[in-house]
């Protein structure tokens, strides 16, 4: 069965530091979401991407977020500059219709 | 008033019991309903979607939905240990890129 696929499943990284979280979607969707859940917490929306561009994004995507989708299979979340505040899970996530299928998370710890 | 509100947990049920997990939301555009389980430090897996008010059966769940109260439920039957997991609501307005808001989730325990 088709499944979001996303990679590190857990990344550790100073303060400060840029991480870059990759995602695969399922393969014939045409639109992609990053959302992040800080423990304890609900999931919450980031930003959407549809044709090579994003959609919506959130008030938590500032400038020290950015997305790419690279090479027409690959989609990435880059966070700039990280704080400790964005430890998180990062969840990638794709849709063709309505319902959406979610991948299995990056656990980004900022220390 | 928060958007999506779902109960708060921990719930803790034997097995065989039937759980009921409720969601209210406060956005009548809300169209699309959704029902995630959420396995520890895993993504959300999709159990049900529906868009109409009304029940929607799938094995031992239904999803229940009344747009004129603005509430939505998911019941299972037959609760197992293996359901044991947190539930979370999420629901989008119409649009084909819409994103998803969620509920903060409950715990569900299933003791054997």
């Amino acid at each position: 069965e088709p499944e979001v696929t996303q990679t590190p499943s857990h990344q550790v990284t100073q303060m400060g530091q840029e991480v870059i979280l990759r995602c695969v979607p399922i393969s014939n969707h045409l639109y992609f979401y990053w959302y992040r859940q800080i423990l304890g917490q609900k999931v919450e929306f980031l930003v959407s991407f549809y044709n090579n561009e994003i959609s919506e994004k959130s008030e938590i995507f500032d400038d020290q977020f950015s997305v790419e989708r690279p090479d027409g299979s690959n989609f990435t979340l880059k966070i700039r500059s990280t704080k400790l505040e964005d430890s998180a899970m990062y969840f990638c996530a794709s849709r063709i219709n309505t319902e959406a299928f979610f991948g299995q998370g990056t656990r980004l710890t900022v220390v | 008033q928060k958007e999506v509100e779902q109960d708060p947990g921990p719930l803790s049920v034997p097995e065989g019991a039937i759980v009921s997990l409720n969601c209210t939301y406060s956005n009548s555009a809300f169209q699309y309903f959704m029902w995630y389980r959420q396995y520890s430090r895993k993504g959300p897996e999709l159990l049900m979607y529906t868009y109409s008010s009304g029940n929607k059966e799938d094995g031992r769940f239904t999803a229940q939905v009344d747009k004129s109260s603005k509430y939505i439920s998911l019941f299972i039957r037959d609760s197992q240990p293996s359901d044991s997991a947190t539930y979370l609501c999420a629901m989008n307005k119409p649009g084909a890129n819409s994103k998803l808001t969620f509920g903060k989730g409950i715990t569900l325990s299933v003791r054997p």
